[in-house]
């Protein structure tokens, strides 16, 4: 089974510029959800997306935004890029909830796109 | 204000001695938790879980404790080794969404 994949692996982006970044589910999953690691910080959320919509986002300014599309795989986009916005950008999937389903609680993350803004 | 703690930074451990990496939340609606471990560039990866309607569960050199009405859980690995070494993060989840804490870099020591 094919892992969830992300690219680009790296990507180096000049202050103002727009990046897009990719990510391809596990296949099955429905959920991808989009996180941020900062040097030396955790896991902050982004974005989440279940069954093509935007389920939530975290507290990050409206210059980040995504969409996933009707494979399940899912963009983020970095508009107006400033160089605090250099991270490691993080996408996980996982299969759709089911109450009762234990299993399914856990997700499953990509390898990431780290991001430099210079 | 940050629902999911880790409030150890950093740890160091003798190989063969036992890690304990401990975690702190707040909101009383979460009823699944995870521990991830990351290594550098790489994504992290999963550990262990608990749902909140158990108070342990074993994986191996891997366990974790689930106190509710203290809202804490803790990752212990014993015995440690040096491939253990990477940052241990918890999560908590209310069914749909989830909550990282900021994580705790372990370094075993050999």
């Amino acid at each position: 089974e094919a892992g969830v994949t992300q690219s680009p692996t790296h990507l180096i982006k000049t202050r103002g510029q727009q990046a897009t970044l990719r990510c391809s589910p596990i296949s099955g999953h429905t959920s991808v959800y989009w996180y941020q690691q900062a040097l030396g910080l955790g896991l902050q959320f982004l974005l989440w997306y279940d069954e093509g919509e935007e389920r939530n986002r975290g507290n990050f300014p409206p210059r980040f935004s995504g969409r996933q599309f009707p494979n399940y795989s899912s963009e983020l986009n970095v508009n107006a890029l400033e160089l605090e916005d250099s991270a490691l950008y993080l996408c996980a999937s996982r299969r759709k909830w089911a109450a009762g389903d234990e299993d399914n609680y856990g997700y499953t993350f990509g390898s990431g796109t780290r991001l430099t803004v210079v | 204000d940050q629902q999911v703690k880790q409030n150890s930074p950093s740890l160091s451990v003798q190989e063969g001695r036992i890690s304990i990496l401990n975690c702190d939340y707040t909101n009383s609606m979460f009823d699944y938790f995870l521990w991830y471990k990351k290594y550098p560039a790489e994504g992290p990866t999963f550990l262990i879980s608990i749902s909140s309607i158990k108070d342990k569960n074993e994986d191996g050199r891997f366990t974790v404790f689930l106190n509710k009405s203290a809202k804490h859980l803790s990752l212990h690995i014993v015995p440690s080794q040096p491939g253990d070494s990477a940052v241990y993060f918890c999560a908590a989840s209310d069914g749909q969404n989830f909550v990282f804490g900021p994580g705790t870099r372990l370094s075993v020591l050999p």
